[in-house]
């Protein structure tokens, strides 16, 4: 079965600092990965996603995740973080073939930045 | 906005009771899939309906059902209601097409609490 871990509970990161969530995964098969954001009361919010190509992905609010698939790793990156990246960020993979789009998600990392 | 309606907001029941959850999805996507999540078990995919059939189902128990209609709206029925049943119950839509594969748009979640 697919399967995603992200091995920290919480980040902690300083405002202008980059920051680093970081997610490792399991499959047979070719990875389609994503990033989803949750902030506080509100439902996910879809980042990125890794299908095939450039193993660095850009996504939304400056975020980006690098691919590599010899350490089995899909970290989210932000060069400069901002105290309203603030949230809960989850790494899922999507179940392939015959799966359709059905994702199976990570425990989650609740990113906090502070000034 | 995700443009995933989900109702009600927020339900407060009793232990062996009955609810049912209502989420209509974007304008034009044809799947519609269930979430649970809880403090304990995270992100939990219960099942996916594409165009009326259903599609995968994951870790739903036997007291719960779901449907998709003839106009795509889709309802979760929880019946005889234990107090672990309290949690977030989310609805995502997703596209069809390999170009959107994966991204899935939530609504904001119906939170369930069992006395």
């Amino acid at each position: 079965a697919q399967s995603v871990a992200q091995p920290e509970d919480q980040v902690n990161v300083a405002e202008g600092n980059p920051l680093t969530v970081k997610c490792t995964y399991s499959v047979s098969g070719n990875p389609y990965l994503f990033w989803y954001v949750q902030y506080p009361n509100r439902g996910l919010q879809f980042l990125l996603k890794y299908i095939t190509g450039d193993n660095l992905v850009k996504g939304s609010y400056g975020f980006e995740a690098e691919f590599n698939k010899s350490q089995t790793s899909f970290h989210l990156k932000k060069p400069s973080a901002l105290v309203s990246d603030s949230a809960l960020y989850f790494c899922a993979v999507r179940d392939h073939p015959g799966g359709g789009n059905k994702l199976t998600f990570g425990t989650g990392t609740q990113l906090k930045v502070e000034l | 906005d995700s443009g995933v309606t989900q109702t009600p907001k927020h339900l407060i029941t009793a232990t062996g009771q009955r609810v049912t959850l209502r989420c209509s999805p974007r304008s034009g996507d044809l799947s519609v899939y269930w979430y649970q999540q809880s403090l304990d078990q995270g992100l939990q995919f219960l099942i996916q309906y594409y165009n009326g059939e259903e599609r995968a189902k994951g870790n739903i128990l036997e007291r719960f059902s779901a449907q998709q209609f003839p106009d795509l709206h889709s309802e979760l029925n929880l019946s005889s209601l234990e107090l672990g049943d309290s949690a977030l119950y989310f609805c995502a839509s997703s596209a069809t097409g390999t170009a959107n594969a994966g991204e899935l748009f939530f609504g904001e979640g119906s939170r369930l609490t069992v006395l």
